[in-house]
């Protein structure tokens, strides 16, 4: 079935340094990939998302870059802060479905 | 985006017994879902709640033991049926508004089941 595969699972970062998330799909036909982040305890909040038709998104010092031929795309966060410590998944999904597949998810540590 | 509850919060229940867990949105959404995510792990999708019709279950959940009641635009129910401890989780409602694929979630309902 579909899956989506997402690395690392942990990831320890110096603050000010950056921080880099990847994740690779295998249904062909996704086109819409979110990227949520969860503190602990609280919900999972959508912080970008990328359509197939882009390759690059970015926000503040958050971006997103897609790769279709690949089938991968990758979340990038510059300039890490304490408060970025969180879990992040990414997720695919096809346009008009709202079915998403999730990763497994990254827990991101911000060492200040 | 649209507001979005769930009550109870939070729960503790004994094995065998059923608890139902109320998603209330302040404005009409096209879609609603209901999500686990079991400690430690990752968002699985149970099923599409669809107003005035049965829920979509995904493969692995069966509406015996979570059935699903969507009686309007703006609200939804799941309900966990003759829970065991491994029913022990944090259960999420989203929603899906407009054309874009882009769900929003639930604060969450965490369950505990001794």
């Amino acid at each position: 079935g579909e899956n989506v595969e997402q690395h690392p699972s942990t990831l320890s970062v110096q603050e000010g340094d950056s921080a880099v998330i990847k994740c690779t799909y295998s249904d062909s036909a996704s086109n819409y990939f979110p990227w949520y982040k969860q503190e602990l305890g609280k919900r999972p909040q959508l912080i970008i998302d990328i359509r197939s038709n882009v390759g690059e998104k970015k926000d503040q010092r958050i971006a997103v870059t897609l790769n279709k031929t690949a089938k991968h795309f990758s979340l990038h966060i510059t300039e890490t802060q304490p408060e970025d410590s969180a879990v992040y998944f990414c997720a695919a999904s096809r346009s008009g479905t709202y079915k998403y597949i999730f990763g497994t998810g990254t827990r991101l540590k911000v060492l200040a | 985006s649209a507001v979005i509850s769930q009550k109870p919060s939070r729960d503790i229940c004994q094995r065998g017994t059923s608890l139902t867990i109320q998603c209330q949105v302040d404005s009409q959404v096209t879609m609603m879902f209901w999500y686990r995510q079991q400690p430690g792990q990752s968002l699985t999708l149970i099923a599409t709640a669809n107003q005035g019709s049965e829920a979509t279950y995904e493969s692995g959940f069966v509406i015996d033991k979570f059935p699903i009641s969507r009686p309007n635009l703006t609200f939804s129910t799941l309900t966990v049926s003759n829970m065991s401890p491994e029913d022990s989780s944090i259960y999420l409602c989203s929603v899906g508004t407009g054309a874009d694929n882009e769900q929003f979630f639930g604060p969450g309902t965490r369950l505990t089941v001794l």
